[in-house]
Protein backbone atom coordinates (compact mmCIF):
# COMPACT_ATOMS: atom_id res chain seq x y z
CA UNK A 1 0.00 0.00 0.00
CA UNK A 2 1.34 3.54 -1.27
CA UNK A 3 1.89 5.91 1.52
CA UNK A 4 3.18 9.34 1.69
CA UNK A 5 5.09 11.38 4.21
CA UNK A 6 5.27 15.47 4.25
CA UNK A 7 8.38 16.64 6.30
CA UNK A 8 7.98 19.12 8.13
CA UNK A 9 4.68 19.12 9.45
CA UNK A 10 4.64 22.55 9.80
CA UNK A 11 7.16 25.38 9.21
CA UNK A 12 7.64 29.03 10.10
CA UNK A 13 10.12 31.51 8.23
CA UNK A 14 10.14 35.61 7.58
CA UNK A 15 9.46 36.72 4.29
CA UNK A 16 12.64 36.61 1.65
CA UNK A 17 13.81 32.95 2.52
CA UNK A 18 14.19 29.99 0.22
CA UNK A 19 12.80 27.37 1.58
CA UNK A 20 12.30 23.22 0.94
CA UNK A 21 9.42 21.33 1.46
CA UNK A 22 9.86 17.23 1.68
CA UNK A 23 7.52 14.77 0.34
CA UNK A 24 8.56 10.41 0.25
CA UNK A 25 6.48 7.90 -0.99
CA UNK A 26 7.07 4.16 -0.42
CA UNK A 27 6.42 2.70 -3.50
CA UNK A 28 8.35 3.76 -6.42
CA UNK A 29 5.92 2.18 -8.95
CA UNK A 30 4.41 5.68 -9.36
CA UNK A 31 2.68 7.39 -13.03
CA UNK A 32 2.91 10.91 -11.73
CA UNK A 33 3.18 13.39 -8.72
CA UNK A 34 1.49 15.91 -8.33
CA UNK A 35 1.90 19.12 -5.64
CA UNK A 36 -0.85 21.11 -4.51
CA UNK A 37 -1.73 24.54 -2.43
CA UNK A 38 -4.66 24.73 -0.13
CA UNK A 39 -5.75 27.92 1.26
CA UNK A 40 -7.75 28.00 4.73
CA UNK A 41 -11.63 26.81 3.57
CA UNK A 42 -10.74 26.26 0.12
CA UNK A 43 -10.67 23.47 -2.71
CA UNK A 44 -6.94 22.19 -3.93
CA UNK A 45 -5.09 24.10 -6.57
CA UNK A 46 -2.08 22.42 -9.04
CA UNK A 47 1.34 23.86 -8.42
CA UNK A 48 3.45 21.08 -10.56
CA UNK A 49 2.71 17.94 -12.42
CA UNK A 50 6.14 15.80 -12.49
CA UNK A 51 5.73 12.86 -14.61
CA UNK A 52 7.93 9.69 -13.92
CA UNK A 53 10.38 9.88 -16.44
CA UNK A 54 10.64 13.36 -15.46
CA UNK A 55 12.97 14.86 -12.72
CA UNK A 56 12.15 18.57 -12.23
CA UNK A 57 9.50 21.19 -13.30
CA UNK A 58 9.57 24.77 -12.86
CA UNK A 59 7.22 27.48 -12.50
CA UNK A 60 8.03 30.96 -11.41
CA UNK A 61 9.51 31.03 -7.75
CA UNK A 62 8.58 27.45 -7.49
CA UNK A 63 10.80 24.29 -8.57
CA UNK A 64 9.79 20.49 -7.69
CA UNK A 65 12.32 17.48 -7.87
CA UNK A 66 11.58 14.10 -8.62
CA UNK A 67 13.84 10.88 -7.65
CA UNK A 68 11.92 7.71 -8.30
CA UNK A 69 14.55 5.56 -7.05
CA UNK A 70 14.80 6.81 -3.43
CA UNK A 71 11.23 7.98 -3.47
CA UNK A 72 11.83 11.56 -2.82
CA UNK A 73 10.31 14.80 -4.11
CA UNK A 74 11.38 18.31 -3.03
CA UNK A 75 9.17 21.47 -3.38
CA UNK A 76 11.62 24.50 -3.74
CA UNK A 77 9.82 28.32 -3.11
CA UNK A 78 12.47 31.32 -3.59
CA UNK A 79 12.05 34.20 -1.88
CA UNK A 80 8.75 33.35 -0.17
CA UNK A 81 5.91 35.83 0.34
CA UNK A 82 3.70 35.88 2.68
CA UNK A 83 1.31 35.13 -0.04
CA UNK A 84 2.64 31.98 -0.34
CA UNK A 85 1.32 31.30 3.23
CA UNK A 86 -0.72 27.99 3.00
CA UNK A 87 -0.86 24.54 3.20
CA UNK A 88 1.68 22.57 0.42
CA UNK A 89 0.25 18.71 -0.16
CA UNK A 90 2.70 16.20 -2.25
CA UNK A 91 0.27 13.35 -4.02
CA UNK A 92 1.27 10.41 -5.87
CA UNK A 93 -0.97 8.64 -9.01
CA UNK A 94 -0.78 5.27 -8.30
CA UNK A 95 -2.40 3.40 -10.63
CA UNK A 96 -6.39 5.25 -10.78
CA UNK A 97 -5.44 6.82 -7.55
CA UNK A 98 -4.39 9.95 -5.90
CA UNK A 99 -2.72 9.04 -2.61
CA UNK A 100 -1.77 12.34 -0.38
CA UNK A 101 0.46 13.37 2.26
CA UNK A 102 -0.67 14.69 5.56
CA UNK A 103 0.78 18.30 4.38
CA UNK A 104 3.11 20.97 5.03
CA UNK A 105 1.48 24.22 6.60
CA UNK A 106 3.56 27.12 5.96
CA UNK A 107 4.01 30.26 7.41
CA UNK A 108 5.72 33.18 5.69
CA UNK A 109 5.63 36.47 8.16
CA UNK A 110 6.36 40.04 7.07
CA UNK B 1 -11.36 24.75 -21.00
CA UNK B 2 -12.76 22.42 -18.40
CA UNK B 3 -14.60 23.49 -15.34
CA UNK B 4 -15.03 21.47 -12.54
CA UNK B 5 -18.63 22.75 -10.17
CA UNK B 6 -19.62 21.00 -6.19
CA UNK B 7 -22.52 22.11 -4.81
CA UNK B 8 -23.00 23.08 -1.91
CA UNK B 9 -20.37 25.30 -0.60
CA UNK B 10 -21.66 24.66 2.99
CA UNK B 11 -24.19 22.60 4.29
CA UNK B 12 -25.29 21.58 8.18
CA UNK B 13 -26.97 18.60 8.44
CA UNK B 14 -28.65 17.06 11.40
CA UNK B 15 -28.04 13.63 12.57
CA UNK B 16 -30.11 11.19 10.85
CA UNK B 17 -31.00 13.10 7.70
CA UNK B 18 -29.93 12.68 4.06
CA UNK B 19 -27.16 13.74 2.03
CA UNK B 20 -26.67 14.76 -1.64
CA UNK B 21 -23.48 16.58 -2.84
CA UNK B 22 -23.44 16.88 -6.56
CA UNK B 23 -20.27 17.42 -8.67
CA UNK B 24 -20.30 17.90 -12.44
CA UNK B 25 -17.48 18.53 -15.04
CA UNK B 26 -17.51 20.57 -18.32
CA UNK B 27 -15.24 20.50 -21.22
CA UNK B 28 -14.45 17.04 -21.21
CA UNK B 29 -15.25 13.70 -21.96
CA UNK B 30 -14.97 10.32 -20.11
CA UNK B 31 -13.13 11.37 -16.86
CA UNK B 32 -12.43 9.61 -14.22
CA UNK B 33 -14.08 11.26 -11.03
CA UNK B 34 -13.29 10.87 -7.62
CA UNK B 35 -14.64 11.75 -4.03
CA UNK B 36 -12.09 12.95 -1.00
CA UNK B 37 -12.94 14.01 2.53
CA UNK B 38 -10.82 16.09 4.55
CA UNK B 39 -11.62 15.68 8.39
CA UNK B 40 -10.17 18.22 10.65
CA UNK B 41 -6.48 18.26 11.31
CA UNK B 42 -6.34 14.99 8.82
CA UNK B 43 -5.13 14.52 5.64
CA UNK B 44 -6.99 13.64 1.99
CA UNK B 45 -9.10 10.68 1.92
CA UNK B 46 -10.17 8.86 -1.00
CA UNK B 47 -13.69 7.73 -0.35
CA UNK B 48 -15.18 6.91 -4.06
CA UNK B 49 -13.77 6.91 -7.32
CA UNK B 50 -15.16 6.10 -10.85
CA UNK B 51 -14.38 5.25 -14.30
CA UNK B 52 -17.02 5.53 -16.47
CA UNK B 53 -21.11 5.45 -15.86
CA UNK B 54 -21.96 3.42 -13.45
CA UNK B 55 -19.05 1.81 -12.36
CA UNK B 56 -17.74 2.76 -8.84
CA UNK B 57 -14.85 1.83 -6.51
CA UNK B 58 -15.46 2.14 -2.95
CA UNK B 59 -11.89 2.60 -1.01
CA UNK B 60 -13.59 3.23 2.42
CA UNK B 61 -16.28 0.89 4.00
CA UNK B 62 -18.79 3.82 5.49
CA UNK B 63 -22.15 5.54 5.76
CA UNK B 64 -21.79 6.92 2.48
CA UNK B 65 -22.29 5.78 -1.28
CA UNK B 66 -21.58 7.40 -4.54
CA UNK B 67 -22.95 7.06 -8.36
CA UNK B 68 -22.59 8.03 -11.96
CA UNK B 69 -25.97 8.81 -13.33
CA UNK B 70 -24.11 10.77 -16.79
CA UNK B 71 -20.72 10.90 -17.76
CA UNK B 72 -19.64 14.23 -15.85
CA UNK B 73 -21.78 13.60 -12.81
CA UNK B 74 -20.74 12.37 -9.79
CA UNK B 75 -23.43 12.33 -7.05
CA UNK B 76 -22.08 11.67 -3.00
CA UNK B 77 -25.10 10.34 -0.94
CA UNK B 78 -25.78 8.75 2.48
CA UNK B 79 -29.65 7.80 3.81
CA UNK B 80 -28.64 8.23 7.05
CA UNK B 81 -25.66 10.65 8.62
CA UNK B 82 -23.18 10.33 11.76
CA UNK B 83 -21.32 12.96 13.49
CA UNK B 84 -17.97 11.58 11.82
CA UNK B 85 -19.12 12.05 8.49
CA UNK B 86 -18.20 16.12 9.21
CA UNK B 87 -15.55 17.03 7.04
CA UNK B 88 -14.49 18.85 3.66
CA UNK B 89 -15.61 16.77 0.09
CA UNK B 90 -13.84 17.52 -2.59
CA UNK B 91 -14.65 16.28 -5.89
CA UNK B 92 -11.82 15.96 -8.25
CA UNK B 93 -11.24 14.75 -11.98
CA UNK B 94 -8.34 13.25 -14.70
CA UNK B 95 -9.31 12.97 -17.96
CA UNK B 96 -5.16 11.54 -18.70
CA UNK B 97 -2.58 11.28 -15.85
CA UNK B 98 -0.20 13.77 -18.29
CA UNK B 99 -2.54 16.26 -17.31
CA UNK B 100 -2.81 16.11 -13.18
CA UNK B 101 -5.87 16.17 -11.25
CA UNK B 102 -8.06 19.41 -10.89
CA UNK B 103 -10.13 19.31 -8.02
CA UNK B 104 -13.34 21.40 -6.99
CA UNK B 105 -13.98 24.10 -4.54
CA UNK B 106 -15.01 21.48 -1.99
CA UNK B 107 -18.34 21.39 0.34
CA UNK B 108 -18.02 21.82 3.99
CA UNK B 109 -20.29 19.36 5.71
CA UNK B 110 -21.31 19.91 9.34
CA UNK B 111 -23.27 17.07 11.09
CA UNK B 112 -25.48 18.27 14.03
Amino acid sequence: KQEVTQIPAALSVPEGENLVLNCSFTDSAIYNLQWFRQDPGKGLTSLLLIQSSQREQTSGRLNASLDKSSGRSTLYIAASQPGDSATYLCAVMDGNKLVFGAGTILRVKS
Amino acid sequence: SQTIHQWPATLVQPVGSPLSLECTVEGTSNPNLYWYRQAAGRGLQLLFYSVGIGQISSEVPQNLSASRPQDRQFILSSKKLLLSDSGFYLCAWVWSPNYGYTFGSGTRLTVV
